[in-house]
């Protein structure tokens, strides 16, 4: 089956600094792949859908400057948080989705931000 | 937009026995729907899509059935073992042009025990 990376699998930074998580799919191409963050004992939010070549399209109450995201090819996503603060700590997950509406997830980004 | 409630929380049964997860929804009904498997501390894995002309679709010991007029999909597994301990999320996808948003449901988390 279709298989997508994240990197790194968990992080610790300080706060104000900014943080860098990778989402690949390794064996398939994705033009479309969305960021969620998830907190304990609750569901995946998405936060944006990125596209590749064009600007993500972010949902209602994610700040775009603080979490930026580059789809720079076909198989590889960035999502970047700026300035981190603790509340930003938070399980982030990627995913990719293929030609029949079938979604790939990462195996996810523990951000601690201390 | 669209609401997902599944059933419960946790869910606890005996090895063997059928587990049946609930996942209902409120809005518009969707093109198609899709059950998850997530273990702790990592990305959700796809296990299977039912569309809306389909009432019914079997993998393995698992199964799914989605009724458009009760806005509901059941999820069974079948002669449950430990190794089925997870949570299982449902999603939906966005409607019209969101198609690729989907929304997951909070997950029912089961334990099978031995």
């Amino acid at each position: 089956g279709a298989v997508v990376s994240q990197h790194p699998s968990r992080v610790i930074c300080k706060s104000g600094t900014s943080v860098k998580i990778e989402c690949r799919s390794l064996d398939f191409q994705a033009t479309t792949m969305f960021w969620y963050r998830q907190f304990p004992k609750q569901s995946l939010m998405l936060m944006a859908t990125s596209n590749e070549g064009s600007k993500a399209t972010y949902e209602q109450g994610v700040e775009k400057d603080k979490f930026l995201i580059n789809h720079a090819s076909l198989t590889l996503s960035t999502l970047t948080v700026t300035s981190a603060h603790p509340e930003d700590s938070s399980f982030y997950i990627c995913s990719a989705e293929d030609r029949n509406w079938e979604q790939y997830f990462g195996p996810g980004t523990r951000l601690t931000v201390t | 937009s669209q609401k997902i409630e599944q059933n419960s929380e946790a869910l606890n049964i005996q090895e063997g026995k059928t587990a049946t997860l609930t996942c209902n929804y409120t809005n518009y009904s969707p093109a198609y729907l899709q059950w998850y498997r997530q273990d702790p501390g990592r990305g959700p894995v796809f296990l299977l899509l039912i569309r809306e002309n389909e009432k019914e679709k079997r993998k393995e010991r698992l199964k799914v059935t989605f009724d458009t007029t009760l806005k509901q999909s059941l999820f069974h597994i079948t002669a449950s073992q430990p190794a089925d301990s997870a949570t299982y999320l449902c999603a939906l996808p966005g409607h019209n042009t969101n198609a690729g948003k989907s929304t997951f449901g909070d997950g029912t988390t089961l334990t099978v025990k031995p």
